[in-house]
């Protein structure tokens, strides 16, 4: 049971290009969730979904795209990426209900933009 | 919308000193509260959480935090500290009504635990 993986660890871009984020959950759980965290600023909420084929916009979703086709993956994706998105990703999935309730975090994304 | 305060950013300490850190919520409706972990280099690990029920929650790693809600707090305290509890803690909240059940967190409290 791996729980939440996100691919790749480490990823350099530079300004104007794209790139997508990999999130796989393998606990059936129905939300999953982007974050971003910058330093003395917590995490912010990027996007998130409820469900396969539904998704919101979070706190920062400017630059941003999502998709949810399948309840295991939830892959983010930078269409031009900026230096203001020089930041460490965290996917997050969770069960929406039951004594279980709660986040699970993957290991994270550092990207730089260049 | 919800939010989430905490206070302290930057908390230094000696080994075996008391830790309270604080943490204030906004939100009017019922909620579900987290305090969070992040290792250095690490992601983020579940510390405590409360639901519902007895006030004060037991976490891991010696770790309590008790929810007043007359306050909207969601103090994280440990009677000894050790260096090993180095690490920004995060608070979070989320709120059990509308469509989005979601985490907020705070801005983080960097904890130093000197040897």
């Amino acid at each position: 049971n791996a729980g939440v993986t996100q691919t790749p660890k480490f990823q350099v871009l530079k300004t104007g290009q794209s790139m997508t984020l990999q999130c796989a959950q393998d606990m059936n759980h129905e939300y999953m969730s982007w974050y971003r965290q910058d330093p003395g600023m917590g995490l912010r909420l990027i996007h998130y979904s409820v469900g396969a084929g539904i998704t919101d916009q979070g706190e920062v979703p400017n630059g941003y795209n999502v998709s949810r086709s399948t309840t295991e993956d939830f892959p983010l994706r930078l269409l031009s990426a900026a230096p203001s998105q020089t930041s460490v990703y965290f996917c997050a999935s969770s069960s929406p209900t039951g004594s279980n309730y709660g986040y699970t975090f993957g290991s994270g994304t550092r990207l730089t933009v260049v | 919308a919800q939010s989430v305060s905490q206070h302290n950013h930057h908390v230094i300490l000696s080994e075996a000193a008391s830790l309270e850190l604080g943490c204030n919520y906004s939100y009017g409706g019922t909620v579900n509260l987290f305090w969070y972990v992040q290792y250095p280099g690490q992601h983020l690990q579940l510390l405590l959480k409360y639901f519902s029920g007895d006030p004060l929650v037991k976490g891991i790693k010696g770790f309590e935090a008790e929810f007043i809600k007359s306050k909207f707090s969601f103090n994280l305290r440990k009677p000894s500290v050790q260096w090993s509890d180095t690490a920004e803690y995060f608070c979070a909240v989320n709120s059990l009504s509308g469509s989005a059940r979601q985490l907020t967190f705070g801005s983080g409290t960097q904890l130093t635990v000197l040897p």
